[in-house]
């Protein structure tokens, strides 16, 4: 069975703080996505990355890939109110084109 | 054009109803997706649609019958569902189905089977 490991699962921490996410797998995947969701909407994709090693910033946000591809991470860097959601990660499995769910975590940032 | 949509929003329906859920995206995406997601949970495909054929059934239930009239369009048709398949059902699309898969989704129907 193949499996994407996300850490913490829940998260509460104040407004300012650092935290980051992680996603471990033992599957080699060919891209993995970082995804936002708001209750009762859809994701809402943030980042793909692709590169071993890569590492991309979307404001606040930093995501890296792991060197062999197994697992990634996201920071946040002085967290707000507006980062609190469900965040998502998804790997395309290099040997199979299949694409798996981390489980998500649960980010609430209080004010 | 970047969005996926669906319709209805909302749907409750009775375990005897008939009803469809309807998908659509302009990006030119040949590839697309039924998902269905329960609360707390994470999105669980469902179906895989690829150059308008079905690739992908992850052995969902008959009552569940998918549709892909053109590479733009996705149809759910429902029939007579249970309680238990209430749940957030979303639709995805992505350019094709292969190892670079960026998925955008759409804002889901959130559907309720009486």
């Amino acid at each position: 069975t193949q499996l994407l490991e996300q850490s913490p699962q829940f998260l509460s921490i104040q407004e300012g703080e650092n935290l980051t996410v992680y996603c471990n797998s033992s599957s080699v995947f060919s891209s993995l996505q970082w995804y936002r969701q708001e209750p009762g909407e859809g994701p809402v994709l943030l980042v793909t990355v692709v590169t071993g090693g890569e590492v991309k910033k979307l404001k606040r946000l930093t995501f890296q890939f792991g060197d062999a591809r197994k697992d990634s991470s996201l920071h946040i860097t002085a967290a707000q109110p507006g980062d609190t959601g469900l965040y998502l990660c998804a790997g395309v499995v290099r040997r199979d084109d299949k694409i798996i769910f981390g489980k998500g975590t649960r980010l609430h940032i209080l004010p | 054009d970047t969005e996926v949509t669906q319709t209805p929003k909302h749907l409750v329906m009775g375990m005897t109803n008939k009803k469809s859920l309807k998908c659509e995206q302009h990006m030119g995406h040949r590839a697309m997706y039924w998902y269905k997601q329960k609360a707390k949970k994470p999105p669980e495909l469902m179906f895989v649609y690829s150059y308008e054929k079905l690739s992908i059934n992850e052995s969902v239930p008959s009552r569940f019958s998918p549709e892909c009239p053109n590479s733009s369009l996705l149809n759910l048709h429902l029939h007579a569902l249970q309680p238990e398949d209430s749940a957030l059902y979303l639709c995805a699309s992505s350019q094709w189905h292969r190892a670079y898969n960026e998925q955008f989704f759409g804002p889901g129907t959130r559907l309720t089977v009486l």
